[in-house]
This record gives C-alpha cells, structure tokens and sequence, in this order.
C-alpha cells in the first residue's frame, strides 16, 4: 500500500486557520473513517490529536478538528497559536495486512 | 494510564546485531496489535510492520520484510524489534506504537522513542 499524501509544508500566521489534507484510496481513506492524525515537536514523539476521522481525545484543543470527503481526510487548526508549530501526520486504517498506513507528514509553521 | 516505555539509546558498528525493547502497562497487552515505525532523521515515519502479542502474529511492510524481526513476550508485556546485521542506513529513531482493538485499527499510543546510530 502506498503513503497517503499530505502537502509538505502549509503555514499562517497567529490567529489563523489553516488546513491539512491527506489524500488516500480506496482500501484506505476512501474506504473508511478510521483517519487519524498526529503532532509531532522536533525531538518528540508524535501524538494523537484526532482519531476517527473527527474525534479529538480527552485534553485536545477545540482549535483542532477533522473531516474527510472521499479519499481525503482534512486537519483544521483555527486560531494558530505558536506553539501548533510542529509536523503533523495522517494516518488511516487499511485493508492491507499491516493495519496502517501513514502519510509522508506536514511541517506547520507559524509565521 | 496506558504507556509504551522503549529501551534507551544504542550506538551501534555496522554489523552488529541489536534488539530493542517497548514494554505496554496500564492496559492488556494481549489485546492489541503493536506497531514498530522508522523515522530517519529529518524524514516522516514509516511503518515497518506489526505484532499480535496474544499469538506472535506478525507482519511486516515490504520495504522492512528479512531486513528486521519483530517479536513479543506476552508474560513480561514486551514488544521487541532486532536486527542481525545493522547498516549504516538503520541509524534512526524507532518508536513502538499501539493499536485500538477496534475492528478497524489505527494507532492511539507512542512508546517515547529509542535512538539508534550506527557507525564505525
């Protein structure tokens, strides 16, 4: 199974919105909405921010949220802060033997 | 609490043989697959394969098929990752990572990462 795809790099400035998108296939994305996506700070390990799709875990910032149209799923992040400056990853539930597959991630900065 | 605590940082000549740990707690760990993924440094996170730890049944992606073992002690609630002959090329950062025991699995938990540098 391929990577899904995500844009390298977005960025904006304090205050604004910004989305990231993840762009998959059937057998993946397209097939089901089991999307999640990931923040990663330099030097960290990565961490959920939302799981199914459009679910944020306990302690997530309402700033971030999810969506997915066909076969790609989408990250919002309103009101930018300069802390959200990080790479962000999608991953997605797949009919592949592995489970999971990732996309190649995206590096927010805040301008 | 769920946590994946993975053993400490490895410097390791090429040809070596190496086997890194992620130890789950705060969960039953016969309950859900573990992932082990590469991150090279400065690049993204690739999936290398996972483990059930009830059965040992495990899986692995193409890139990282007889390039590594993946294996488990389901009675110390241990994950392992091995190599028999490092290269340069597996310098990196490794972390293990749980999946939902949903019928549809995806990853919720990270271990914190182990360090491996391979040179001479």
């Amino acid at each position: 199974q391929s990577a899904l795809t995500q844009p390298a790099s977005v960025s904006g400035s304090p205050g604004q919105s910004i989305t990231i998108s993840c762009t998959g296939s059937s057998g993946d994305v397209g097939d089901y909405d089991y999307v999640s996506w990931y923040q990663q700070h330099p030097g960290k390990a990565p961490t959920l921010m939302i799981y199914d799709v459009s679910n944020r875990p306990s302690g997530v910032s309402n700033r971030f949220s999810g969506s997915k149209s066909g076969n790609t799923a989408s990250l919002t992040i309103s009101g930018l802060q300069a802390e959200d400056e990080a790479d962000y990853y999608c991953s997605s539930y797949t009919s592949d033997s592995t489970l999971v597959v990732f996309g190649g991630g995206t590096k927010l900065t805040v301008l | 609490e769920v946590r994946l605590v993975q053993s400490g940082a490895e410097l390791k000549k090429p040809g070596e043989s190496l086997k890194i740990s992620c130890k789950g707690s705060g969960y039953s760990f016969t309950s859900h697959w573990i992932g082990w993924v590469r991150q090279m440094p400065g690049k993204g996170l690739e999936w290398m394969g996972i483990i059930h730890p009830e059965d040992s049944e495990t899986r692995y992606s193409p890139s990282f098929q007889g390039q590594v073992t993946i294996s488990a002690a389901k009675s110390i609630s241990t994950a392992y990752l091995q190599w028999s002959s490092l290269k340069a090329p597996d310098t990196a950062m490794y972390y293990c990572a749980r999946l939902t025991d949903a019928p549809f699995p995806n990853v919720d938990y990270w271990g914190q990462g182990t360090l491996v540098t391979v040179s001479s």
